[in-house]
C-alpha cells in the first residue's frame, strides 16, 4: 500500500465484543481518518483526528493516534451485526492545500450474531 | 445535507471503448478528488481539481483525462479501456482542499469492463 499496514487484515467476533483495528503509516501527517465499507460500496466517513490529539471518541468509536510510532487505532465497543464491513484508515498529509487522502489497506471486520 | 453526487452508477463498457463518469460536489465545495479501488484493493488516489485547475495527480493512466467545470463538477474521461480499469471508482470534494479538511465521498460509480 501508498501507506503503510493495517492489522489485522480480517477479524471475526461475536456481538457484544470489541474490536481493535490498528494502522500504521510512513510520513508524517495532518490529520487521520477512519473510513467504513459495506462490502463493496460507498465509503463512510467515522472520524477525523489531527495530529495534535491523542484520542477521539465519537458514539462506540475510540480512536488513538501516536504520531511518534506512526500508528492508530480504532475501537468499536459492544459490537453489532450491523457493523461488519471494511475499515480503513486514511492519512492526509502535510502540503497545505489539495492533500489527498491516502488509503491503508484495510480491515475486514465481520460481526457474529 | 446534500451528498456528493457521481453517475452513473453502475456502467459496462467493452474493451478499448470510452467512458465518462461525472461526479457533482456538496455545493461551495471547490476541490474534487478522484479515487479508483480495485477488487479487494484499498481506494488509490487518481487525480484532484482546486477551482477548476488540476491540483495533484496520482496514479492515473495517461488514457484518462479529467477535468472540472465552472459549475464545479467534474468528469473523468476513460479512453481505450482495459479489463484492468474495472474497479469502483470514487468522487470525494472538500470546502477548500485545505489539508485539514475533511473529504466527503460521493457513493462511487462501479465500471465493469467486459
Amino acid at each position: 500500500s501508498q501507506q503503510g499496514e493495517e492489522d489485522p487484515q480480517a477479524l471475526s467476533i461475536q456481538e457484544g465484543e470489541n474490536a481493535t483495528m490498528n494502522c500504521s503509516y510512513k510520513t508524517s501527517i495532518n490529520n487521520l481518518q477512519w473510513y467504513r465499507q459495506n462490502s463493496g460500496r460507498g465509503l463512510v466517513h467515522l472520524i477525523l483526528i489531527r495530529s495534535n490529539e491523542r484520542e477521539k471518541h465519537s458514539g462506540r468509536l475510540r480512536v488513538t493516534l501516536d504520531t511518534s510510532k506512526k500508528s492508530s487505532s480504532l475501537l468499536i465497543t459492544a459490537s453489532r451485526a450491523a457493523d461488519t464491513a471494511s475499515y480503513f484508515c486514511a492519512t492526509v498529509g502535510l502540503k497545505t492545500s489539495y492533500d489527498k487522502v491516502i488509503f491503508g489497506p484495510g480491515t475486514s471486520l465481520s460481526v457474529i450474531p | 445535507a446534500a451528498g456528493v453526487i457521481q453517475s452513473p452508477r453502475h456502467l459496462i463498457k467493452e474493451k478499448r471503448e470510452t467512458a465518462t463518469l461525472k461526479c457533482y460536489p456538496i455545493p461551495r465545495h471547490d476541490t474534487v478528488y478522484w479515487y479508483q479501488q480495485g477488487p479487494g484493493q484499498d481506494p488509490q488516489f487518481l487525480i484532484s481539481f482546486y477551482e477548476k485547475m488540476q491540483s495533484d495527480k496520482g496514479s492515473i493512466p495517461d488514457r484518462f483525462s479529467a477535468q472540472q467545470f465552472s459549475d464545479y463538477h467534474s468528469e473523468l474521461n476513460m479512453s481505450s479501456l482495459e479489463l484492468g480499469d474495472s474497479a469502483l471508482y470514487f468522487c470525494a470534494s472538500s470546502p477548500t482542499g485545505l489539508a485539514g479538511d475533511t473529504q466527503y465521498f460521493g457513493p462511487g460509480t462501479r465500471l465493469t469492463v467486459l
